[in-house]
């Protein structure tokens, strides 16, 4: 089982903070890299899908970055909004597995 | 509405039953995936499939089984010889295993053990 690890595990701010958090992976053999958003009593949902070194996604307030070499992705949000209060889990590919890796999840609370 | 429906949304299995949990899509993509969520922890896969007729195990399939006859339908069967079935289980699809396609969840299945 290949290690992704997502870190912090949890995070607290306030409205109007701006966070990031980290997804690590192997470097080795890497093809994509998905950012899922998972609210409560929804379905998770994907945000971003990356595949090339130093790929920045944006989305209204939130963005992602890789770095394929060292195998890393950081999402950002600015601003923190309490809707964007949910896990967000990361799912690396790589080019020897026919399947995604979740990470643990990073869960954000944004309070009012 | 396009989408993924997963049934029901609570089970309960007994002591030595196997319970099967419905997994139906109509986005008409050829992936389909089960994974498995227990307290603070991410999802694990237990079984993908990529076509019919076809599928693998994935990461924690022991004490699992599924079929795939129809492209619509991916079921899984939560056996016996899982002595920890109690967990949250999401189904997914995606239009193949391409690293670009991003995967569609189901609302879940919570099966606790009575």
């Amino acid at each position: 089982i290949l290690n992704v690890e997502q870190s912090p595990q949890s995070l607290h701010v306030q409205e109007g903070d701006s966070t990031n958090f980290t997804c690590s992976f192997p470097s080795s053999n890497f093809y994509a890299l998905h950012w899922y958003r998972w609210e409560t009593a929804k379905s998770p949902e994907a945000l971003f899908v990356m595949t090339l070194n130093g790929d920045e996604k944006k989305k209204g307030r939130i963005s992602a970055t890789l770095n394929t070499k060292e195998g890393y992705s950081y999402l950002y949000i600015k601003g923190s909004q309490p809707e964007d209060s949910a896990t967000y889990l990361c799912a690396p590919l790589f080019t020897n597995a026919g399947k995604s890796t979740f990470g643990d999840g990073t869960t954000l609370t944004v309070k009012p | 509405d396009g989408g993924i429906t997963q049934s029901p949304k609570y089970l309960f299995r007994k002591e030595g039953q196997n319970v099967t949990l419905s997994c139906e899509q109509n986005l008409n993509h050829d992936a389909m995936y089960w994974y498995r969520q227990d307290p603070g922890q991410g999802l694990r896969l237990i079984y993908y499939s990529q076509i019919v007729n076809d599928f693998q195990k994935g990461d924690i399939a022991e004490g699992y089984s599924v079929s795939r006859e129809k492209k619509e339908s991916f079921p899984l069967t939560v056996t016996s010889a899982q002595k920890n079935p109690t967990a949250f289980y999401l189904c997914a699809s995606s239009i193949d295993r391409g690293g670009e396609n991003i995967q569609y969840f189901g609302a879940g299945t919570r099966l606790s053990v009575l």
